[in-house]
């Protein structure tokens, strides 16, 4: 079974710029989250998505961070401005609808903002 | 709402030692609790959960005991290897939602051949 694919692995960005960020979860993975981590920090979930529709992105910096899921397979996330506290590892999960928590990461984009 | 404190690391072990990262949380109920491992370079894989008070999770030589008294889920191995070099985060589902999860600061340990 092929896991969760993220592209790119790597980004420099200036301050300012855009960027953006794209997850392909493992088939048949009805939710798909975003998370961010900070160096030396435990994961953060910046959105959830069930199918194609949002289920929480309470957390997500909404004035500079949108995300979506258009056909309920793929996902993006952009960031426009980018600040120097942006940089940071962008991780992808997805998991089945059920109750047990388990989430399949990808191997996450690691972000630098100069 | 539900959370975990980690054991802070870094950790560095010399291979064939035993380890022990502590992991404790605050929650409603007894909720599900997990270790996810991440590797240099990876994302996070779920390395062992345990569904219910006093189970105990396993995998790879790893175990962790769900200890609603002491409200702990502690990793431990008998005998490290250089390959269980990594970032372990302790973890459990978030205050109000099935699907989320909170996690821990996450311990680094370093295994020296």
């Amino acid at each position: 079974e092929a896991g969760v694919a993220q592209s790119p692995r790597y980004k420099i960005i200036e301050k300012r710029q855009s960027v953006a960020f794209w997850c392909n979860p493992i088939s048949g993975h009805a939710t798909l989250y975003w998370y961010q981590q900070i160096l030396g920090q435990g994961p953060k979930l910046l959105i959830q998505f069930q199918n194609n529709g949002v289920v929480d992105d309470s957390q997500l910096p909404k004035d500079r961070f949108s995300a979506e899921r258009l056909k309920g397979v793929d996902s993006t996330l952009k960031i426009q401005p980018a600040k120097l506290e942006d940089s940071a590892v962008y991780l992808c999960a997805s998991s089945l609808s059920s109750g047990l928590h388990e989430q399949y990461f990808g191997p996450g984009t690691r972000l630098t903002v100069t | 709402g539900n959370s975990v404190t980690q054991m802070e690391g870094p950790v560095t072990l010399s291979e064939e030692a035993f380890l022990t990262i502590n992991c404790t949380y605050t929650a409603t109920g007894y909720p599900s609790l997990f270790w996810y491992v991440q590797y240099p370079g990876e994302g996070l894989q779920l390395l062992l959960k345990a569904t219910k008070a006093d189970d105990k999770g396993s995998n790879k030589g790893f175990e962790a005991t769900y200890r609603k008294e002491t409200t702990s889920f502690h990793l431990e191995k008998g005998s490290v290897q250089v390959s269980d070099s990594a970032v372990y985060f302790c973890a459990l589902p978030s205050s109000g939602s099935a699907r989320q999860l909170t996690f821990g600061s996450g311990t680094q340990l370093t295994v020296l051949p």
